[in-house]
């Protein structure tokens, strides 16, 4: 079937250190978006990039479509860096419904 | 804009209880999703609204769920009866749809429900 894949599962970092979240997908999406699960469980959305890059001060994400991939850049991290990102696609042959995966865990040490 | 607003933030009732969940979603998004989070399943899209009319149902679990959206402003989500299987997080996120695709999704605080 069609799967969102998320790697690392979990992910320990000491502040002030760089990461690299990756999102595969098996088939076309329309739409790709990053979010980030803070400790208190709030959803916060934080790129929406079906393709190409985007920055967002100390966070940056690539989608590569034709590659099924997507990547969300950390750089310089902080405690507050710390929770569940999720990524979400929408999937070109299913219409409307975004599907996440199932999500990478930071922690962030201070 | 006061974002996508949810009520009650915890609920807790005893099973065969009717429980309901309200969702205000954001002025001038015309989609809606109604998502339930556990640990076992993760994030799961129950239904989902556009133009107030539901799209796709396909995720709701069973009879006992029920959603509607009587206008652009508000949604429900209400279980009758609630059984302890369906404690979990609820949450209701609201978009614009454009053309084919939606824009960016945003989400409510969540409904916490304990159904003991």
């Amino acid at each position: 079937g069609i799967q969102v894949e998320q790697s690392p599962p979990d992910l320990i970092l000491q502040e002030g250190a760089n990461s690299t979240l990756r999102c595969n997908f098996s088939d076309s999406v329309n739409n790709l978006q990053w979010f980030h699960q803070n400790p208190w469980g709030q959803l916060i959305n934080l790129f929406y990039i079906p393709s190409g890059t985007k920055q967002n001060g100390r966070l940056s994400a690539t989608t590569v479509a034709t590659e099924r991939y997507s990547l969300l850049y950390i750089s310089s991290s902080q405690t507050t860096d710390s929770g569940v990102y999720f990524c979400a696609v929408e999937w070109r042959s299913s219409g409307d419904k975004l599907t996440f995966g199932t999500g990478t865990r930071l922690a962030v040490r201070p | 804009d006061a974002g996508v607003i949810q009520s009650p933030r915890h609920e807790v009732t005893e099973m065969g209880q009717e429980v309901t969940l309200r969702c205000k979603p954001i002025s001038g998004h015309n989609s809606l999703f109604w998502y339930r989070q556990t640990m076992m399943r993760g994030l799961e899209l129950l239904i989902y609204f556009n133009n107030n009319v539901p799209i796709d149902d396909s995720g709701m679990p069973e009879d006992r769920f029920s959603a509607k959206m009587p206008n652009a402003s508000f949604s429900t989500l209400k279980i009758q009866p609630s059984e302890p299987r369906d404690s979990a997080v609820y949450f209701c996120a609201s978009s614009n749809r454009v053309w084919v695709t939606n824009e960016k999704l945003f989400f409510g605080s969540g409904t916490q429900l304990s159904v003991l």
